[in-house]
């Protein structure tokens, strides 16, 4: 079945730090795969997403490129912020499976 | 427009008692809802999802059922509440495989 593997954290920056949240997964044929964000006390929200090998997603200054040949949607921003912090979900949907498969979540926290 | 519900918003429930936790959705009609939960430690994992009224389907053996008794509402039970079914509880619509909507979610203590 599909399975979605992200670098667990907490993960701990400085601000204006380059930021790189490793994800990669396992799924049959081409999945769409997603980054979500959940702020604290807020809900999931989509923060970029990428249909197709080599397309790259991007929001707010995160990108992360869809590598078909690494099965790799690692997650990137050159200049991380305070307002950053959050926890951070890879996701993919299709691979013959129905409904979203989504990593464990990396927590971010940004130091001032 | 379209909004996701979700109730109760937490939830305090001694072991052995029952559950059911409600998702309705407005603005659409005949969606694909789907249950995750969130454990400890542990990513989103899909419990339910559902096509239809009456349509269910599991993905993961456990205490837990769903039903689908209107088209717009979604329900999650449990006869026997276990310490493991702690956790947040996320009601998802997906209008297309790249379009997902999230309800707010309800956080379950079980004691």
């Amino acid at each position: 079945g599909n399975s979605v593997t992200q670098m667990e954290g907490p993960v701990t920056l400085s601000e204006e730090a380059f930021l790189t949240i490793n994800c990669t997964y396992t799924a049959t044929g081409y999945p769409s795969l997603f980054w979500y964000v959940q702020y604290p006390g807020e809900g999931l929200q989509l923060l970029l997403k990428a249909t197709k090998a080599d397309d790259k997603g991007s929001n707010k200054g995160f990108e992360a490129t869809y590598r078909k040949e690494t099965t790799s949607f690692h997650l990137e921003k050159g200049s991380v912020q305070v307002s950053d912090s959050a926890v951070y979900f890879c996701a993919l949907i299709g691979g013959g499976a129905d409904g979203l498969t989504f990593g464990k979540g990396t927590h971010l926290i940004i130091q001032p | 427009s379209q909004t996701i519900h979700q109730w109760p918003a937490t939830l305090v429930q001694p072991v052995g008692s029952p559950l059911s936790l409600e998702c309705t959705v407005e603005g659409t009609s005949n969606p694909n809802l789907y249950w995750y939960r969130q454990a400890a430690g542990r990513g989103l994992q899909l419990l339910f999802y559902s096509v239809g009224i009456g349509q269910i389907s599991s993905e993961v053996p456990q205490n837990l059922s769903a039903s689908r008794p209107q088209d717009r509402q979604f329900i999650l039970s449990s006869k026997k509440l276990l310490l493991s079914d702690s956790g947040f509880y996320l009601c998802v619509w997906s209008p297309g495989k790249e379009t997902q909507y999230f309800g707010p979610g309800t956080r379950l203590l079980v004691l």
